[in-house]
């Protein structure tokens, strides 16, 4: 199993370019989402998705879009990047969404570095 | 407002020492609360869940405690490894299981 699998690694983008962060995840799992990393702060929820079709908003939002048109599949989109959106994004996947236990351990990938100048 | 504190934000230990590292959290009502180990430039590990109705979960050499009533936890480390070395975040899931409340993280550096 390959797990979570985040493209690019890596990204630099002026401001205002559009850009989408890849997500996919090879484990059959229902619930993915993706976060944001910034220094000093936790990690902060900015789409969630439960299951083919179906999104929803987390904590931050704003300036991100997201679909989920396979349960394998979960893109980020930056429609007018801006330096505040420079930070660290990584996508994440569990079995459901509150499940407990070893079956819903929740998988992380390695993340994308996106730096907005 | 929904809020994860950890402390110490950061802490060093000889390598064999044990130590604890402490949450307090006041997102209410919650579903489970989660420990993670986040190596540097990776993404975070899941080490332990619990519900609000259990005390205690080990993990090998990690245990995580949860004292619903107070909203504190801890993460008990024994015998440290250098591999132990990476920054340890607490996170509380809200009621729905959706939306997930992530601490800042306790850098601990565990030295020969």
């Amino acid at each position: 199993n390959a797990g979570v699998t985040q493209t690019p690694k890596f990204q630099v983008l002026k401001t205002g370019q559009s850009m989408t962060l890849q997500c996919a995840q090879d484990m059959n799992h229902e619930y993915m989402s993706w976060y944001r990393q910034d220094p000093g702060m936790g990690l902060r929820l900015i789409h969630y998705s439960v299951g083919a079709g179906i999104t929803d908003q987390g904590e931050v939002p704003n300036g991100y879009n997201v679909s989920r048109s396979t349960t394998e599949d979960f893109p980020l989109r930056l429609l007018s990047a801006a330096p505040s959106q420079t930070s660290v994004y990584f996508c994440a996947s569990s079995y459901s969404r509150s499940g407990l236990g070893a079956k819903n351990i929740q998988y992380f990938g390695a993340g994308t570095r996106l730096s907005v100048l | 407002k929904n809020q994860v504190e950890q402390s110490p934000q950061s802490l060093i230990i000889l390598e064999g020492k044990n130590c604890t590292l402490q949450c307090n959290y006041t997102v209410s009502p919650f579903s489970n609360l989660r420990w993670y180990k986040q190596d540097t430039g990776r993404g975070p590990v899941s080490l332990t869940i619990m519900t609000f109705s259990e005390n205690t979960k080990s993990n090998g050499r990690y245990t995580a405690t949860l004292d619903a009533d107070t909203k504190q936890s801890s993460l008990h480390i024994t015998a440290s490894q250098l591999s132990d070395s990476a920054s340890y975040i607490c996170v509380v899931s809200d009621f729905t299981g959706n939306q997930f409340y992530f601490g800042t993280g306790t850098s601990l550096t565990v030295i020969p």
